[in-house]
């Protein structure tokens, strides 16, 4: 069954310092979403493409984070520099038709210390 | 702005109990539905979806949920539990528009005891 593919599983990095998370989607979905889940809450949309181009970034906090997906295929989420508050679960999913039925990646635990 | 609710943040049951998560959203036009489901240590995994047509949808592992529009709401039902069903359980809605993503509720955590 295919999936989506995210590294690393896990991350511990110290504030102020750059973190990169990667996101290889279902092969064919055009559609790409990152998500962040904070402990106890449900995913909230960070940034979402459609091919290799930003359908909504309007939740990115692009003071600090940034998002590419050169090619339309995989994809990578940054920040810098990273802070305490941006501990949480980020989830990478991708979409074929871009009409909400998304597919998850396991996610990446991101710790600031 | 969309928003989903979801009543119960933790609910905890025996197995062969009869399960209802309620979920509501807010927005008056067409959506898509969804129920996700995380079992620990796994990622989130579609449980049902409703786009159109018959308002009860069946999904994976005898979960089934009913679409009221006059009440913008989409329960999750299972008639008996097992205690396989422990996990975490999202609600989610789409505009029915090309490009538009899930938004979730906060979840409800599901214990079942055996």
């Amino acid at each position: 069954e295919a999936e989506v593919a995210q590294s690393p599983r896990y991350k511990i990095t110290e504030k102020s310092q750059a973190v990169a998370f990667w996101c290889d989607p279902i092969s064919g979905h055009a559609t790409l979403y990152w998500y962040r889940q904070i402990l106890g809450q449900g995913p909230e949309l960070l940034v979402q493409f459609q091919d290799e181009s930003v359908v909504d970034d309007s939740q990115l906090p692009k003071d600090r984070f940034s998002a590419e997906r050169l090619k339309g295929v995989d994809s990578t989420l940054k920040i810098q520099p990273a802070e305490l508050g941006d501990s949480a679960m980020y989830l990478c999913a991708s979409s074929l038709t871009g009409q909400g039925l998304a597919f998850f990646g396991q996610g990446t635990r991101l710790t600031v210390v | 702005a969309q928003s989903v609710s979801q009543h119960n943040h933790h609910v905890i049951l025996s197995e062969a109990a009869s399960l209802e998560l309620g979920c509501n959203y807010s927005y008056g036009g067409t959506v898509n539905l969804f129920w996700y489901v995380q079992y620990p240590g796994q990622h989130l995994q579609l449980l049902l979806k409703y786009f159109s047509g018959d308002p009860l949808v069946k999904g994976i592992k005898g979960f089934e949920a009913e679409f009221i529009k006059s009440k913008f709401s989409f329960n999750l039902r299972k008639p008996s539990v097992q205690w396989s069903d422990t996990a975490e359980y999202f609600c989610a809605v789409s505009t029915n528009q090309a490009g538009t993503a899930l938004i979730f509720g906060k979840g409800t955590t599901l214990s079942v005891s055996s």
